[in-house]
């Protein structure tokens, strides 16, 4: 099975700030890993696919990189609205696994 | 747009069985593989099971693998997640999600609003 590694599992971050969150994947994967947001109380919504595909609709300060074993997400500018709970899903082979999430709360 | 909506949550007591349902419906059904999500109170988000779009393959995660069943009925555009042998740790809310695939990668486009399973004594 593919274990998905995700860090931090929160952060402290000011709105205009540029965040970076992690996900490593073990054993190696392609590039079929997908972001999502979650906010308190809603479902996920999802940001990137194949690793670096912005949604249809996701604002564009959202970017994803990343292959094989290291996959980052990046905010360029930290808004509001972004204030939530990230997590990363591998879609490269079943069972899919997901990171453990990483929150993302104004300092 | 996409609906999924899902029903069949409540209370049950360890040791018994549930069954959840996920009707979908404004895209073609049986053309999507589909997904239960599920996230106990204050937990991470987890994987459990998914179907293929003609319900010919069938995955499970490891902690509900011999104890829940996916299936789907296409005529009815509709999911399903039978949940035998409970435990506590399978209260969570339980989302049922789309996957939608294009050469880039897949990713789960669409999800309903949640159905809420509490396994108590």
């Amino acid at each position: 099975d593919i274990q998905m590694t995700q860090s931090p599992s929160s952060l402290s971050a000011s709105v205009g700030d540029r965040v970076t969150i992690t996900c490593r994947a073990s054993p190696p994967i392609t590039t079929d890993l997908a972001w999502y947001q979650q906010k308190a109380g809603k479902a996920p919504k999802p940001l990137i696919f194949g690793a670096s595909n912005l949604q249809s609709g996701v604002a564009s300060r959202f970017s994803g990189s990343g292959s094989g074993t290291e996959f980052t997400l990046t905010i360029s500018t930290l808004q509001p609205e972004d204030f939530a709970t990230y997590y990363c899903l591998q879609h490269d082979s079943y069972p899919r696994t997901f990171g453990q999430g990483t929150k993302v709360e104004l300092k | 747009h996409e609906l999924l909506v899902e029903s069949g949550g409540g209370a049950v007591q360890p040791g018994g069985s549930l069954r959840l349902s996920c009707a979908a419906s404004q895209f073609i059904f049986n053309t999507y593989d589909m997904h239960w999500v599920r996230q106990a109170p204050g937990k991470g988000l987890e994987w459990v099971a998914s179907i293929i779009h003609d319900g010919s393959r069938k995955y499970y995660g490891d902690s509900v693998k011999g104890r829940f069943a996916i299936a789907r009925d296409n005529s009815w555009n509709t999911l399903y997640l039978q949940m035998n042998s409970l435990r506590d740790e399978d209260t969570a809310i339980y989302y049922c999600a789309r996957e939608r695939a294009v050469a880039a990668g897949a990713h789960l486009d669409s999800w309903g609003q949640g159905t809420l399973v509490t396994v108590s004594s």
